[in-house]
């Protein structure tokens, strides 16, 4: 069964952390890897990861994927309390994503 | 240039009826898909179209159906409403199938 598996589910930080947030996936046609931050209602677009080893990075966010071990990580250093999201991981399956649960985090002034 | 446009962003039906909600994709995108927000089951695929054709169904009912016109805007039906289809239906619009998915803001049912 094709699956998409996020770590930590939520997680606590002040404000200037740095925080690692994981995702990894068993789907089969896989064809790449995407993450989003949902604050209120829409999933906003932060990256989509195509090839291993390749960092993508925007202001303070950055992400890898490691196709060999199947995972890929979504850093954020200097924390802000308007980083206070839900950090959603998917699979394009050809078209299909497959989301993780999801990490809920918390940044705290 | 605008985003995605959902309407309408909040209903209330009763179980039985049937409702149709709407999606306008970003200008220029062809592809659009749906999804189902639930706080227990998370993002869940309905359906997904390209170029006014269905290329891609998750597993949902029949009562879920969709359609794409010409300009690329999209609608999805539920019909025979149940209290379990309360959710937020979101929309993503793509360029091209396998091209970066944007959101719009959704639409959140309630059945009652």
């Amino acid at each position: 069964e094709d699956k998409v598996v996020q770590s930590p589910l939520s997680l606590v930080v002040h404000e200037g952390d740095t925080v690692t947030l994981n995702c990894s996936y068993e789907v089969t046609n896989f064809r790449s890897l995407l993450w989003y931050k949902q604050e209120k209602k829409a999933p906003t677009f932060l990256f989509m990861l195509t090839s291993s080893g390749i960092e993508k990075k925007s202001g303070r966010l950055s992400s890898i994927l490691d196709k060999k071990e199947l995972f890929s990580i979504l850093n954020i250093t200097a924390t802000q309390t308007g980083d206070s999201a839900i950090y959603l991981c998917a699979v394009n399956q050809g078209g299909k994503l497959i989301f993780g649960q999801g990490t809920e985090l918390s940044v705290k002034p | 240039k605008a985003g995605v446009t959902q309407t309408p962003r909040y209903l209330i039906k009763t179980r039985g009826q049937q409702v149709t909600l709407s999606c306008s994709p970003i200008s220029g995108h062809r592809s659009v898909s749906w999804y189902q927000q639930t706080p227990g089951q998370g993002l869940q695929f309905l359906f997904e179209y390209f170029s006014e054709t269905q290329i891609n169904k998750g597993n949902f009912p029949g009562r879920f159906s969709g359609r794409q016109f010409s300009n690329s805007r999209s609608e999805m039906n539920v019909s025979t409403l149940e209290l379990g289809d309360s959710a937020l239906y979101l929309c993503a619009s793509s360029l091209l199938v396998n091209t970066e998915a944007f959101f719009g803001q959704g639409t959140r049912l309630t059945v009652v």
